[in-house]
């Protein structure tokens, strides 16, 4: 096990929606991710969270709105979602802050489907 | 920006034959990672080079670092069916930022 874990693994939902995923890590690291995982793309990095703040959102659209409410949890939350939003949502965490220079855990993944 | 190329997209191999995936980045990179994620799976760290030159082994898999910190490979030797998963390599600029990732070389390997 990774010490990651996501809930839910799978969410269908409309565009209308609104909807949280969530994430906990129990490695005791300082930073925290949301990657996008689409078919035939690298993975997308979406937001960084380190100690708590966040320190990089790579313009991704006001409909995904991120929580990091202690340095264990992490959320997205989502509204008004679009069918090219369907993907596989991966969480993770490294031990330090500085994201790229640590190893990182990842989560199972929430498989999303927006109808 | 930064970009991580990857090749080839996909590869597969008999059983007991040799892998290799390349990585490439555009610019000088502080350190790169390999992962390798399982159908249906996640993403699992394999290692990370810093060094320039650097070469590491684990088991039948080798990892090389280029000279110039701008592009690495991934060398399975003799591959089992359990190597089968997609590789990614994920590449770090300048101190500080977030790692990019490649989009992966998909093996699939058949007894």
């Amino acid at each position: 096990e990774t010490g990651v874990t996501q809930t839910p693994r799978h969410l269908v939902m409309g565009m209308t929606n609104k909807k949280s995923l969530k994430c906990e890590q129990h490695l005791g690291h300082n930073a925290m991710y949301w990657y996008k995982q689409s078919a035939k793309k690298p993975l997308e990095l979406m937001f960084v969270y380190s100690l708590e703040e966040r320190v990089e959102n790579n313009s991704v659209p006001s409909r995904f709105s991120p929580e990091c409410p202690n340095s264990s949890h992490l959320f997205l939350h989502l509204h008004t979602l679009q069918p090219e939003d369907s993907a596989l949502y991966l969480c993770a965490s490294s031990q330090g802050p500085s994201g790229g220079a640590y190893e990182q855990f990842f989560g199972p993944g929430t498989r999303l489907t927006v109808l | 920006g930064q970009q991580v190329m990857q090749i080839p997209q996909y590869q597969h191999v008999q059983e007991g034959e040799d892998f290799t995936t390349y990585c490439n980045s555009s610019t000088t990179l502080s350190n790169i990672q390999w992962y390798k994620q399982r159908p249906g799976g996640h993403p699992v760290f394999l290692i990370q080079l810093v060094k320039s030159g650097e070469v590491k082994k684990q088991k039948r898999l080798t990892f090389q670092f280029g000279e110039a910190k701008k592009n690495s490979s991934l060398h399975i030797t003799a591959t089992q069916t359990t190597d089968v998963g997609t590789y990614f390599c994920a590449g770090r600029g300048q101190a500080g930022t977030a790692l990019i990732f490649g989009k992966g070389t998909t093996l699939s390997v058949s007894s």
